[in-house]
């Protein structure tokens, strides 16, 4: 069964602190990996994806990809209280990922104490 | 950025009632739609994928005769919730990627609430 993990949280990060997300992924043969954040009630919005080992850098955004031990990770940097929310991670298993299907982890709630 | 735009936004009915939700793709084709229901402090569970002129193909466990998609044109997909009980009540969304392997974005979702 293909899987991914995430801790639940709810994580708790001081405003202007690094706020660190993980998930692992089970299925070796996953590719790129996504992180979407959701506002209560509303819809998932695409945050970041990444595809290559190594780190990918937007703005406070850095996603991490460890395909040897099967890790994503999420860092947050100068956390905003407007960054809390809950942060779903999701695998595709295809770097063309345009029409793939994908598995989503449970997300973690993360919560920025002003 | 690409628009996916989902219709309504809330819905409240009675028991046994059909619902019709409408996942539109604004400024892109797709051939590939999503469908996607969440309960309650849970994650995005897949129900089915849309696919433009074809049949859908649906998750184990969906009921294909419960939730009916049609996907009529390159902007356009429906899911239909027949019959629909308490049980149904979810917070439904789709999504759809841009051409050029682009990743899903996703409509705003569609609050069900069956009485």
């Amino acid at each position: 069964q293909k899987e991914v993990e995430q801790n639940s949280g709810p994580l708790s990060v001081p405003e202007g602190a690094i706020a660190s997300l993980n998930c692992t992924y089970s299925d070796r043969g996953s590719q790129s990996f996504f992180w979407y954040r959701q506002y209560s009630g509303k819809s998932p919005e695409l945050i970041m994806f990444i595809y290559s080992n190594g780190d990918k850098e937007d703005g406070r955004f850095t996603a991490q990809l460890n395909k040897a031990s099967q890790y994503v990770s999420l860092l947050i940097r100068d956390s905003q209280p407007s960054d809390s929310a809950t942060y779903l991670c999701a695998g595709s298993p295809s770097t063309n990922f345009g029409n793939e299907k994908l598995t989503f982890g449970t997300g973690t709630r993360l919560t920025i104490i002003p | 950025g690409a628009v996916v735009s989902q219709h309504p936004s809330r819905v409240i009915c009675k028991s046994g009632t059909s619902v019709k939700i409408e996942c539109r793709s604004l400024d892109f084709q797709a051939t590939t739609m999503f469908w996607y229901r969440q309960f309650p402090k849970q994650s995005l569970m897949l129900m089915a994928t849309s696919n433009e002129g074809s049949k859908a193909t649906y998750e184990q466990g969906v009921e294909k005769d419960k939730f009916l998609i049609n996907h009529a044109s390159l902007t356009l997909s429906t899911l239909t919730v027949t019959s629909a009980h308490p049980e149904d009540s979810s917070f439904y969304i789709c999504s759809a990627s841009p051409p050029g392997d682009q990743p899903q974005h996703f409509g705003d979702g569609t609050r069900l609430s069956i009485l």
